[in-house]
């Protein structure tokens, strides 16, 4: 069991750049979430995967913003058209299917527009 | 309305004492579950304790428990006998429904632990 890794760790974009985020999550796990996280608040709820269907949307999950989980194991979080206010560190997280949900996260991409 | 309440934004404990840092909630789904997580300086959410709305006890994880007090929807963490490493950001989460889906987390709590 490796865990949920993310890449890149560490994107820095100008804006108005298009920028795309990865993540793994662990291997048994069908359930597959993204948040956003700003300084000093806690995550933020973005979108959610069982298998492939993405069964929920934030709406703070804006038009420019979309995820993608093809075959049901890694996902894709890309944004389009950065702008500054999406600075902010993108985790991933993964769970089974089942009553506790317990999620574990990734190590997170810190997005840096400039 | 705010889901998930933090009130204090700091602590401070002395190394090998207990410390219990607030979390209350709003829900009105009877079934959901409350976690804990802690986020050291690294940026990893790491998993500590979960508390289900049914659970009759109060659930502990090594030196976490859980201080669940349905009736108040308070759902504190107790760290016993701190250590340095125990100095992070904690966060209160909270799902509703019996199953699947988004947590929602609050403000969180930076926890410092002096030798």
């Amino acid at each position: 069991d490796t865990g949920v890794s993310q890449n890149p760790r560490h994107k820095i974009t100008k804006r108005g750049q298009n920028v795309t985020f990865r993540c793994d999550p662990i291997s048994e796990h069908n359930r597959l979430y993204w948040y956003r996280q700003t300084l000093g608040q806690g995550p933020e709820f973005l979108t959610y995967f069982q298998n492939e269907a993405q069964l929920e949307k934030s709406r703070l999950l804006s038009d420019r913003f979309s995820a993608e989980r093809p075959k049901g194991s890694f996902s894709t979080l890309e944004i389009q058209r950065t702008e500054q206010g999406d600075s902010a560190m993108y985790l991933c997280a993964s769970s089974k299917e089942r009553s506790r949900n317990e999620q574990f996260f990734g190590p997170g991409t810190r997005l840096t527009v400039l | 309305a705010q889901k998930i309440t933090q009130t204090q934004p700091g602590m401070f404990v002395q190394e090998k004492e207990a410390v219990t840092l607030d979390c209350t909630y709003d829900t009105s789904d009877p079934s959901y579950g409350l976690f804990w997580y802690k986020q050291p300086s690294s940026g990893e959410m790491i998993f500590l304790i979960y508390q289900g709305s049914y659970d009759q006890q109060n659930a502990t994880e090594g030196r976490y428990s859980l201080n669940f007090q349905k009736a108040r929807k308070s759902a504190n963490l107790v760290i016993s006998a701190s250590q340095l490493g125990d100095s992070a950001m904690y966060f209160c989460a909270m799902r509703e429904g019996r199953q699947g889906g988004k947590l929602i987390f609050g403000q969180g709590t930076e926890l410092s632990v002096k030798p």
